[in-house]
């Protein structure tokens, strides 16, 4: 089992411009969620997505948005980057929705806005 | 709203040393708490769990107890090695559908 995938592992991109990163989530697994993890934070919550929708939502502005996929992998979209979007971001994947079920992490892509 | 505040580090020990690594939190109703690890080059690793007051989630030597009346999850170890050396997060959810991080606690156990 490869477990969560995201893809690329580094990025670096300039101010203004959109990226866009990948997950693939742990095999089973139909819930996808997004954290964002500056330096020397914890990850804050973006959005999770749920049979193709949006379900939840943290404090983010309109400009990160995202997909979930029929095969339930899932894009993280970053429109019109500012410096303060580099950061670690994180993909954790979970069968469902049910309280307490664990959440598995991927290793995170390392977005640099210059 | 939900947030969790985490013992500040970095924490240095020596290896069969014990650990506790401070947490506490807010939150509306019954939130579930969770201490996660990450080791260096690797991912987010859930390490333990408590769903309710008074219940102990334990994992590999750790152990945490939910305290309602005091809203802690302090984790403890009573020996530490020098394999335990990671960075330790306090998390909460009340859904299970957004977990709340705290800052992280950097973890060095010298031999």
């Amino acid at each position: 089992d490869a477990g969560v995938t995201q893809s690329p592992t580094h990025l670096i991109k300039t101010r203004g411009q959109q990226v866009t990163l990948r997950c693939s989530p742990k095999s089973g697994h139909d819930t996808v969620s997004w954290y964002q993890q500056a330096l020397g934070q914890g990850p804050q919550f973006i959005f999770q997505y749920y049979e193709e929708e949006e379900r939840q939502r943290g404090n983010f502005p309109d400009r990160f948005s995202g997909h979930q996929f029929p095969n339930y992998s899932s894009e993280l979209n970053v429109n019109a980057l500012l410096l303060g979007d580099s950061a670690l971001y994180l993909c954790a994947s979970s069968p469902g929705t049910a309280l307490n079920t664990e959440a598995f992490f991927g290793q995170g892509t390392r977005l640099t806005v210059v | 709203g939900n947030s969790v505040t985490q013992m500040e580090g970095p924490v240095t020990l020596s290896e069969e040393a014990f650990l506790t690594i401070n947490c506490t939190y807010t939150a509306t109703g019954y939130p579930s708490l969770f201490w996660y690890v990450q080791y260096p080059g690797e991912g987010l690793q859930l390490l333990l769990k408590a769903t309710k007051a008074d219940d102990k989630g334990s994992n590999k030597g750790f152990e945490a107890t939910y305290r309602k009346e005091t809203t802690s999850f302090h984790l403890e170890k009573g020996s530490v090695q020098v394999s335990d050396s990671a960075v330790y997060f306090c998390a909460l959810t009340r859904s299970n559908r957004a977990l709340y991080f705290g800052t992280g606690t950097s973890l060095t156990v010298i031999p």
